[in-house]
Order: C-alpha cells, then structure tokens, then sequence
C-alpha cells in the first residue's frame, strides 16, 4: 500500500522569507510518479510538478525548487522569497505506475504574511 | 477553453434525499475521479473511472454512486445512505495512460460544496 506523510500541517512565515514543505512516501512499486498541487482559497487544486522515480535530479522554476531523495523516500518543495499569493494549502501526492490513482498526503496549509 | 467544469458550485441536501453532482470536461481525458474533501484534511477517493462505462470504488465509496456512460461526463450521485455529505467535493481528470510527459497528472474542476439541511 501506498502512503503520503505531510507532516506539517501549517506553517506561517513573513514575506520573503523561504519555507520548505515537507513530503515523506511509502511505496513497494520501484516506479512511480510524485506530485505537488496547489489549493489556493478558492478551491481548485493546481497541479505543480510531477517527478518520476528515475530521475532523481532536483527541479528548479522561478521560486519554486524540489528536491527528490530516493534513499529517504522524500519529495521537499521550496518557496524562496515567498510572497503572499503563496499563501494556500501544498498537497503531495504519490501514484505507482501501474494504477490510474493517486494518494494524496494531508496537504500543509502555508500562510505568508505581508 | 478546455477545462473540467463542476456544477453546482453550492448544494444543499435534505434529510434522506438523493443529490447529484456534475462533472463535466472537454479534455478528451480517458480517467475522471471524485475526490472528498472535509475541513483542514486531505482528498480521499470515492470513485474512479479508466475508461467509458467502466468505474472502481475509491477509499470511501459507500453511500456514493457513479455512472459513465459518455467520456466527459462522470456524474456523483451522494445517496441517503451517506449519513455524514457535508464536505467539499473535487472532480479530476487525467489524460490518456500511454502518454508519457502528462502521466497520472490530475486536472482538477473548482469544486462542489455540499451541506446538509
């Protein structure tokens, strides 16, 4: 069975400051895919990255970056300079390859003051 | 624009009453999926679908109810049996499973909030 650990449920911090969302995952499969998604305030999740089990190289867009560790079995996500539009709850998903689902972590809601 | 489109944005349930939710996309997505939502946690699946006329039960499926008789549309029907409806459902949609760049992505519509009279 698959699971996803968010072990923050909320975190606040002052603008452009940097925060890291963590992301632990449990999985037998040795391929499969990890996901983060955006739920800003009104409702809709956002999809953000996707990260497949071999390739562990870290990702980097604008101010955002992720950070793949196989041998932790961790997906951590990054905001440097965070601004208040990033203010939303981060979900951190898993799916094996084979499956047409995924599992959803119980997402970090970040708040970011002006 | 294409999109998943889920009507109501608001619905209200009355005691022992049957409600459907709609969802609609115009993707040409093979895979839909109705996802639960309750305050301060995350999604839990209630059904999905790979393919027209075919479904699998998610992680919550009793006292829900699907169908999928045309490949944009997969409807979610909250039966008097699902004693606790209050929540915030979620639609999504995801592409074919042969292409690799979109693989098990999830498209998500903006929502359906339900409560109970």
């Amino acid at each position: 069975a698959q699971k996803v650990t968010q072990a923050q449920t909320e975190i606040s911090v002052v603008e452009k400051e940097d925060v890291t969302l963590d992301c632990v995952y449990e999985t037998r499969d040795t391929t499969y895919y990890l996901f983060w998604y955006k739920q800003p305030p009104s409702g809709e999740l956002v999809f953000l990255i996707r990260r497949n089990s071999f390739d562990e190289q870290n990702e980097i867009s604008g101010r955002y970056s992720w950070n793949f560790q196989k041998s932790t079995s961790s997906f951590n996500f990054t905001i440097t300079a965070s601004q208040v539009v990033d203010s939303a709850v981060y979900f951190c998903a898993l799916s094996e390859a084979g499956a047409g689902k995924s599992t959803f972590g119980d997402g970090t809601t970040l708040t970011v003051k002006p | 624009d294409g999109g998943i489109t889920q009507s109501p944005k608001y619905l209200f349930r009355k005691e022992g009453q049957n409600v459907t939710l709609s969802c609609e996309q115009n993707l040409n997505h093979d895979a839909m999926y109705w996802y639960r939502q309750d305050p301060g946690q995350g999604l839990r699946l209630i059904y999905y679908s790979q393919i027209v006329n075919d479904f699998q039960k998610g992680d919550i499926a009793e006292g829900y109810s699907v169908s999928r008789e045309k490949k944009e549309s997969f409807p979610l029907t909250v039966t008097s049996a699902q004693k606790n409806p209050t929540a915030f459902y979620l639609c999504a949609s995801s592409p074919p499973a042969g292409g690799y760049i979109a693989k098990n992505i999830q498209y998500f519509g903006a929502g359906t909030r339900l409560s109970v009279l």
